[in-house]
């Protein structure tokens, strides 16, 4: 079935630094692939998403790159701040559901 | 506009006991989902309706059921509860017409413990 592999599950950067979480799909069906934001004790908000006919789409400082031969897409998140500091989860779409990533637990450094 | 919500936010049950976890969105949203969340741990699917009417199991259907009552609300039951049930549950709605095409809003989770 289809399986979405996410990387790194920490990641720890010094404020102000950049931040790059990737993922895997391997279902050449999909064609939606959100990024959600959990903060501890709350629920995962969407913070961008991408569709499979665009290659990259950005948000002030965050952005997603998406690579469909190669069934990749990446965030970037620019000039972090200690407020980025949460659990960020990948997904992509097929048919009725939303395949999860495992999650990555982002640390920002002061 | 209070987007999804969830009762209870809280409860603790008796292995053996069973419950129903409320869910209702006013968005006017076709779709609508059952997950539950382990403790450091991503999201499983547990049953899905991908329209009014419609149901089907997710990753994880074993030990509950479902019930669309209409396009608003979305409900779960757990019929015997087991510890390993232990989770915190959020249902979430989208406006797709059944593809998850479209960005799943979350209600804000109940967190159940079986002791």
């Amino acid at each position: 079935g289809e399986n979405v592999e996410q990387h790194p599950s920490t990641l720890s950067v010094q404020e102000g630094d950049s931040a790059v979480i990737k993922c895997t799909y391997s279902d050449s069906a999909s064609n939606y692939f959100p990024w959600y934001k959990q903060e501890l004790g709350k629920r995962p908000q969407l913070i961008i998403d991408i569709r499979s006919n665009v290659g990259e789409k950005k948000d002030q400082r965050i952005a997603v790159t998406l690579n469909k031969t190669a069934k990749h897409f990446s965030l970037h998140i620019t000039e972090t701040q200690p407020e980025d500091s949460a659990v960020y989860f990948c997904a992509a779409s097929i048919w009725y559901q939303l395949i999860w990533g495992a999650g990555t637990k982002l640390i920002i450094k002061p | 506009n209070a987007g999804v919500t969830q009762t209870p936010k809280f409860q603790v049950l008796k292995t053996g006991q069973s419950m129903t976890l409320q869910c209702a969105q006013d968005m006017n949203h076709n779709s609508m989902y059952w997950y539950r969340q382990d403790p450091g741990m991503g999201l499983r699917l547990i049953y899905y309706s991908a329209s009014e009417g419609t149901t089907d199991k997710g990753e994880v259907p074993n030990g509950y059921n479902v019930s669309r009552l209409n396009k608003r609300e979305f409900s779960l039951r757990l019929e015997s509860a087991a510890p390993s049930q232990t989770s915190v549950y959020f249902c979430a709605s989208s406006e797709g017409g059944g593809r998850a095409s479209y960005e799943q809003y979350f209600g804000p989770g109940t967190r159940l413990t079986v002791t």
